[in-house]
Protein backbone atom coordinates (compact mmCIF):
# COMPACT_ATOMS: atom_id res chain seq x y z
CA UNK A 1 0.00 0.00 0.00
CA UNK A 2 1.16 3.41 -0.54
CA UNK A 3 2.74 5.54 2.22
CA UNK A 4 2.13 9.57 2.10
CA UNK A 5 4.73 11.45 4.17
CA UNK A 6 4.80 14.83 4.70
CA UNK A 7 6.47 17.42 6.04
CA UNK A 8 7.43 19.49 7.79
CA UNK A 9 4.92 18.81 10.33
CA UNK A 10 4.90 22.21 11.39
CA UNK A 11 5.46 25.44 9.28
CA UNK A 12 6.00 28.96 11.15
CA UNK A 13 5.54 31.30 8.71
CA UNK A 14 4.38 34.91 8.46
CA UNK A 15 1.45 36.57 6.46
CA UNK A 16 2.89 37.68 2.88
CA UNK A 17 5.89 34.92 3.14
CA UNK A 18 5.98 32.35 0.62
CA UNK A 19 5.20 28.61 2.07
CA UNK A 20 6.40 25.39 0.14
CA UNK A 21 4.66 21.89 1.40
CA UNK A 22 6.23 18.72 0.84
CA UNK A 23 4.14 15.76 0.58
CA UNK A 24 6.27 11.67 -0.47
CA UNK A 25 4.88 8.80 -1.59
CA UNK A 26 6.35 5.69 -1.06
CA UNK A 27 6.60 4.21 -4.64
CA UNK A 28 6.10 6.16 -7.56
CA UNK A 29 2.51 7.10 -8.24
CA UNK A 30 0.24 8.55 -11.33
CA UNK A 31 0.06 12.76 -10.69
CA UNK A 32 -3.33 12.35 -11.76
CA UNK A 33 -4.09 10.37 -8.09
CA UNK A 34 -2.68 13.28 -6.44
CA UNK A 35 -4.58 15.57 -5.23
CA UNK A 36 -4.32 18.52 -2.09
CA UNK A 37 -6.78 19.48 0.34
CA UNK A 38 -7.19 22.53 3.18
CA UNK A 39 -8.94 22.12 6.49
CA UNK A 40 -9.61 24.71 9.13
CA UNK A 41 -10.29 24.40 12.94
CA UNK A 42 -13.66 23.14 13.55
CA UNK A 43 -14.05 23.06 9.28
CA UNK A 44 -14.73 20.20 6.67
CA UNK A 45 -11.27 19.57 4.31
CA UNK A 46 -11.98 21.65 1.14
CA UNK A 47 -10.31 20.69 -2.13
CA UNK A 48 -7.92 22.94 -3.62
CA UNK A 49 -5.74 20.74 -5.97
CA UNK A 50 -6.34 17.37 -7.97
CA UNK A 51 -4.36 15.82 -10.88
CA UNK A 52 -1.22 17.34 -8.97
CA UNK A 53 -1.59 20.56 -10.80
CA UNK A 54 -5.35 21.69 -11.21
CA UNK A 55 -6.79 24.10 -9.31
CA UNK A 56 -10.18 23.14 -7.82
CA UNK A 57 -13.47 25.66 -8.74
CA UNK A 58 -12.71 28.91 -7.22
CA UNK A 59 -9.30 28.61 -5.37
CA UNK A 60 -7.45 31.49 -5.62
CA UNK A 61 -3.60 31.46 -8.02
CA UNK A 62 -1.40 31.82 -5.03
CA UNK A 63 -1.75 28.07 -4.51
CA UNK A 64 -0.42 25.76 -6.90
CA UNK A 65 0.65 21.91 -6.93
CA UNK A 66 3.48 20.10 -8.71
CA UNK A 67 5.70 17.01 -9.15
CA UNK A 68 6.14 13.56 -10.14
CA UNK A 69 6.80 10.09 -9.26
CA UNK A 70 7.17 10.27 -5.70
CA UNK A 71 7.69 13.84 -4.62
CA UNK A 72 4.97 16.44 -4.51
CA UNK A 73 4.54 20.17 -3.23
CA UNK A 74 1.81 22.38 -3.17
CA UNK A 75 2.82 26.04 -2.66
CA UNK A 76 1.49 29.45 -1.36
CA UNK A 77 3.04 32.00 -3.07
CA UNK A 78 2.38 35.07 -0.18
CA UNK A 79 0.33 33.64 2.32
CA UNK A 80 -2.79 35.16 3.72
CA UNK A 81 -4.34 35.33 6.80
CA UNK A 82 -6.89 32.54 5.92
CA UNK A 83 -4.60 30.49 4.43
CA UNK A 84 -3.16 29.26 7.78
CA UNK A 85 -4.20 25.71 8.34
CA UNK A 86 -3.86 22.03 8.15
CA UNK A 87 -2.96 20.68 4.72
CA UNK A 88 -3.21 17.27 3.87
CA UNK A 89 -2.15 15.34 0.40
CA UNK A 90 -4.22 12.33 -1.18
CA UNK A 91 -3.76 9.39 -3.43
CA UNK A 92 -5.94 6.86 -4.64
CA UNK A 93 -4.93 3.49 -6.41
CA UNK A 94 -5.72 -0.02 -6.19
CA UNK A 95 -9.11 0.86 -4.94
CA UNK A 96 -7.79 2.50 -1.94
CA UNK A 97 -7.79 6.39 -1.08
CA UNK A 98 -5.18 7.45 1.79
CA UNK A 99 -4.10 11.03 3.19
CA UNK A 100 -0.94 11.94 4.37
CA UNK A 101 -0.46 13.01 8.15
CA UNK A 102 -1.14 16.53 6.94
CA UNK A 103 1.16 19.53 7.53
CA UNK A 104 0.05 22.85 9.91
CA UNK A 105 0.62 25.62 8.80
CA UNK A 106 0.80 28.53 11.58
CA UNK A 107 1.11 32.00 12.18
CA UNK A 108 4.65 32.79 13.46
CA UNK B 1 -25.52 24.55 -5.29
CA UNK B 2 -24.18 21.00 -5.11
CA UNK B 3 -24.49 19.94 -1.36
CA UNK B 4 -24.02 17.06 1.34
CA UNK B 5 -26.51 17.30 4.17
CA UNK B 6 -24.60 15.19 7.36
CA UNK B 7 -27.24 14.10 10.14
CA UNK B 8 -26.80 15.90 13.64
CA UNK B 9 -24.27 15.32 16.67
CA UNK B 10 -24.71 12.11 18.36
CA UNK B 11 -23.72 10.81 22.17
CA UNK B 12 -23.88 7.24 22.61
CA UNK B 13 -22.92 4.33 25.20
CA UNK B 14 -20.08 1.78 24.29
CA UNK B 15 -22.12 -1.54 22.87
CA UNK B 16 -24.87 0.77 21.16
CA UNK B 17 -26.23 0.76 17.96
CA UNK B 18 -25.74 4.09 15.49
CA UNK B 19 -26.75 4.99 11.76
CA UNK B 20 -25.31 8.52 10.45
CA UNK B 21 -26.37 10.07 7.33
CA UNK B 22 -25.26 11.79 4.25
CA UNK B 23 -28.43 13.55 1.91
CA UNK B 24 -26.59 14.48 -1.62
CA UNK B 25 -28.64 17.38 -3.29
CA UNK B 26 -28.10 19.43 -6.00
CA UNK B 27 -26.77 16.67 -8.46
CA UNK B 28 -27.07 13.58 -9.38
CA UNK B 29 -26.73 11.60 -6.63
CA UNK B 30 -26.89 7.49 -8.25
CA UNK B 31 -23.78 9.11 -10.96
CA UNK B 32 -21.02 9.97 -8.24
CA UNK B 33 -19.19 7.61 -5.60
CA UNK B 34 -19.96 8.93 -2.14
CA UNK B 35 -17.66 7.54 1.51
CA UNK B 36 -16.76 8.68 4.53
CA UNK B 37 -13.43 10.14 6.53
CA UNK B 38 -13.11 9.74 10.11
CA UNK B 39 -10.89 12.35 11.73
CA UNK B 40 -10.20 11.13 15.50
CA UNK B 41 -9.79 13.84 17.95
CA UNK B 42 -7.01 16.68 16.99
CA UNK B 43 -5.87 13.76 14.71
CA UNK B 44 -5.44 13.55 10.67
CA UNK B 45 -8.01 12.10 7.96
CA UNK B 46 -8.71 8.41 7.70
CA UNK B 47 -10.52 6.99 4.46
CA UNK B 48 -13.28 4.50 5.77
CA UNK B 49 -15.07 3.73 2.35
CA UNK B 50 -17.41 4.34 -0.66
CA UNK B 51 -20.37 3.37 -2.58
CA UNK B 52 -22.06 3.51 -5.41
CA UNK B 53 -25.63 4.97 -5.28
CA UNK B 54 -26.32 3.65 -8.28
CA UNK B 55 -25.56 -0.07 -7.89
CA UNK B 56 -24.71 0.02 -4.73
CA UNK B 57 -21.25 -1.04 -5.25
CA UNK B 58 -19.44 -0.51 -2.07
CA UNK B 59 -15.63 -0.88 -1.48
CA UNK B 60 -14.11 -0.76 2.42
CA UNK B 61 -10.61 -0.01 3.91
CA UNK B 62 -8.83 -3.00 5.43
CA UNK B 63 -9.01 -0.88 8.31
CA UNK B 64 -12.50 -0.56 8.58
CA UNK B 65 -13.56 -3.52 6.64
CA UNK B 66 -15.94 -5.61 8.99
CA UNK B 67 -16.22 -2.83 11.60
CA UNK B 68 -19.03 -0.61 9.87
CA UNK B 69 -21.34 -0.68 7.18
CA UNK B 70 -22.10 1.37 4.27
CA UNK B 71 -25.25 1.91 2.24
CA UNK B 72 -27.29 3.94 -0.02
CA UNK B 73 -30.80 4.93 -0.56
CA UNK B 74 -30.87 6.51 -4.03
CA UNK B 75 -34.52 6.38 -3.21
CA UNK B 76 -33.76 9.67 -0.94
CA UNK B 77 -30.27 10.79 -2.57
CA UNK B 78 -29.02 9.67 1.14
CA UNK B 79 -25.86 7.86 2.26
CA UNK B 80 -25.54 5.54 5.32
CA UNK B 81 -22.88 4.88 8.01
CA UNK B 82 -23.77 2.42 10.47
CA UNK B 83 -22.19 0.61 13.22
CA UNK B 84 -23.76 -2.56 15.11
CA UNK B 85 -21.49 -2.07 18.36
CA UNK B 86 -19.69 1.21 19.01
CA UNK B 87 -16.70 1.22 20.82
CA UNK B 88 -15.59 4.53 22.72
CA UNK B 89 -12.63 4.17 19.81
CA UNK B 90 -15.52 5.06 17.65
CA UNK B 91 -15.43 8.35 19.21
CA UNK B 92 -14.73 11.17 16.00
CA UNK B 93 -16.16 13.41 13.82
CA UNK B 94 -17.23 11.43 10.96
CA UNK B 95 -17.11 13.58 6.92
CA UNK B 96 -18.74 12.16 3.70
CA UNK B 97 -17.70 13.01 0.56
CA UNK B 98 -18.69 13.18 -2.73
CA UNK B 99 -15.51 10.81 -4.73
CA UNK B 100 -14.85 11.83 -8.36
CA UNK B 101 -13.27 9.18 -10.88
CA UNK B 102 -12.85 11.81 -13.47
CA UNK B 103 -11.75 11.21 -17.11
CA UNK B 104 -10.24 13.84 -18.97
CA UNK B 105 -8.32 13.34 -22.28
CA UNK B 106 -7.37 9.74 -21.75
CA UNK B 107 -6.58 10.06 -18.34
CA UNK B 108 -8.38 9.37 -14.66
CA UNK B 109 -8.26 12.00 -12.06
CA UNK B 110 -9.41 10.96 -8.55
CA UNK B 111 -10.33 13.31 -5.79
CA UNK B 112 -13.15 14.38 -3.21
CA UNK B 113 -14.83 17.82 -4.42
CA UNK B 114 -18.01 18.10 -2.38
CA UNK B 115 -17.33 17.23 1.47
CA UNK B 116 -20.05 17.60 4.07
CA UNK B 117 -19.93 19.54 7.48
CA UNK B 118 -19.14 15.87 9.39
CA UNK B 119 -21.28 14.33 12.18
CA UNK B 120 -19.27 14.06 16.14
CA UNK B 121 -20.27 10.87 16.97
CA UNK B 122 -19.31 10.75 21.02
CA UNK B 123 -19.08 7.03 22.54
CA UNK B 124 -18.91 7.30 26.36
CA UNK B 125 -20.28 5.03 29.26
Amino acid sequence: DIVLTQSPGTLSLSPGERATLSCRASQSVSSTSLAWYQQKPGQAPRLLIYGASTRATGIPDRFSGSGSGTDFTLTITRLEPEDFAVYYCQHYGSSLWTFGQGTKVEIK
Amino acid sequence: EVQLVQSGAEVKKPGESLKISCKGSGYSFTNYWIGWVRQMPGKGLEWMGIIYPGDSDTRYSPSFQGQVTISADKSISTAYLQWSSLKASDTAMYYCARHRFDSISYYYYYYMDVWGKGTTVTVSS
